[in-house]
């Protein structure tokens, strides 16, 4: 069956430290990988996507950036974290367009 | 770009009672998503609708996709304390992605 692991689960970073986030899928080969963020209280805001190795398509501009440097691996980074960085990143995956899976998230709370 | 609004933003009902909550969009939609969040954790799948008038259910839970495909509906019946959550509706924009819509908050009072 196929899993998705997200980690950390919580994440307290002061300004400017960089970011790193892990996102790895098991049990299924090329998927479509989602980053996206959400805003206490708020909806979903997708990030980045990404359709295969090395391509990442990138949906707000912003202090983030990530890559996918494996098929089933997909990493959000930034080098200086904002204090609006702050939120709930979740990591989705889908094959096929037919709904996400998403990972248990990582709260990030920048101060 | 494509939107989908959801209402209500909010709601609270005594358990028992029934909850419907709707996902609206100006322009027809392929297909309409349903997902459910519950506080604290993150968005589980819950059905996906792709026919004109389409409705399918999951025990208490009714899913309706408008004949004109440019709304949808998910209704509760007899809500109960674990039906609490955040209550997305999602549709295709674009070959890859999905957007989502505002979500619906639902306080089930015992």
């Amino acid at each position: 069956s196929q899993t998705i692991h997200q980690w950390p689960a919580t994440l307290v970073q002061p300004v400017g430290s960089p970011l790193s986030l892990e996102c790895t899928v098991e049990g299924t080969s090329n998927p479509n990988l989602y980053w996206y963020r959400q805003a206490a209280g708020r909806g979903l805001q997708l990030l980045f996507y990404s359709v295969g190795i090395g391509q990442i398509s990138s949906e707000v501009p912003q202090n983030l950036s990530a890559s996918r440097p494996q098929d089933r691996q997909f990493i959000l980074s930034s080098k200086k974290l904002l204090l609006s960085d702050s939120g709930f990143y979740l990591c989705a995956w889908s094959v096929s367009g037919y709904g996400y899976t998403f990972g248990s998230g990582t709260r990030l709370t920048v101060v | 770009g494509q939107q989908v609004m959801q209402i209500p933003q909010y709601q609270h009902v005594q358990e028992g009672e029934d909850f419907t909550t709707y996902c609206n969009s100006s322009t027809t939609l392929s297909n309409i998503q349903w997902y459910k969040q519950r506080p604290g954790g993150h968005p589980v799948f819950l059905i996906q609708l792709v026919k004109s008038g389409e409705v399918k259910k999951q025990k208490r839970l009714t899913f309706q996709f408008g004949e004109a495909k440019k709304n949808s509906s998910l209704h509760i019946t007899a809500t109960q304390t674990t039906d609490v959550g955040t209550y997305f509706c999602a549709t295709t924009s674009g070959t890859y992605k999905y957007i989502f819509g505002t979500g619906t908050r639902l306080k089930v009072l015992a």
